[in-house]
């Protein structure tokens, strides 16, 4: 059974460009976070989904990022123009349900730098 | 919001000592406090986690403590061995209907041989 698989591991983006990061949830898993990890900080949420709806996005930056998770494929974690403030590690998790009594899987991570 | 507070920031102990490592949290209404460790280059992996209506929980070498009057809570890990160097991170989370985590800042763990 894969675990949570992310892609790509390492992305570089020239300020501007547009990031699209990948996020494959463990199989029968419905539920994805998404969160972010600043250079020697802990994680920070962003988003949780379940399929095509977004639940609580209230850790997202309002302009720029946004995220989805379609019936089919992985979920998406966009942003756009990307800036260097946005360089850091992307960290999905998925969950078979939202329950806490359930534990939640993180994937390896996406680290973005911007340069 | 919630707040997670952990120190130390950095520990260093030598193998078969113990390692104890601290949180705080601000919001009365969190009741479930996960332990992830992370190692370099890896995502962060669950290894102990803890609910409001318990005060201890023990895994092996492992155990977690949670005083919720005081709102603070431990990682207590016992004949440490160099495979527990990494990144511990505490995290404290409402019953918002799912698993919404607020981590704290991470303790960098060394184990020397």
């Amino acid at each position: 059974n894969a675990g949570v698989m992310q892609n790509p591991r390492h992305l570089v983006r020239r300020r501007g460009q547009e990031a699209r990061l990948r996020c494959s949830p463990m199989k029968g898993h419905s539920h994805v976070y998404w969160y972010r990890q600043l250079p020697e900080e802990g994680l920070k949420f962003m988003v949780y989904l379940q399929k095509e709806n977004i639940i609580d996005e209230s850790g997202m930056p309002k302009e720029r990022f946004s995220a989805e998770f379609p019936k089919e494929g992985p979920s998406i974690l966009r942003i756009q123009q990307v800036v260097r403030g946005d360089s850091a590690a992307y960290f999905c998790a998925s969950s078979p349900s939202k329950s806490m009594n359930t534990e939640a899987f993180f994937g390896q991570g996406t680290r973005l730098t911007v340069v | 919001g919630e707040n997670v507070e952990q120190h130390p920031s950095t520990l260093s102990v030598q193998e078969g000592d113990s390692a104890v490592i601290k949180c705080t949290y601000s919001d009365s209404a969190s009741n479930y406090f996960p332990w992830y460790k992370q190692e370099l280059g890896k995502g962060p992996q669950l290894i102990i986690d803890i609910r409001s209506n318990v005060g201890e929980k023990k895994d092996q070498r492992i155990a977690v403590t949670l005083n919720k009057t005081a709102k603070h809570f431990s990682l207590h890990i016992t004949e440490t061995q160099p495979e527990d160097s990494a990144v511990y991170f505490c995290a404290a989370s409402m019953n918002t209907g799912f698993q919404k985590l607020v981590f704290g800042t991470g303790t960098r763990l060394l184990v020397s041989p």
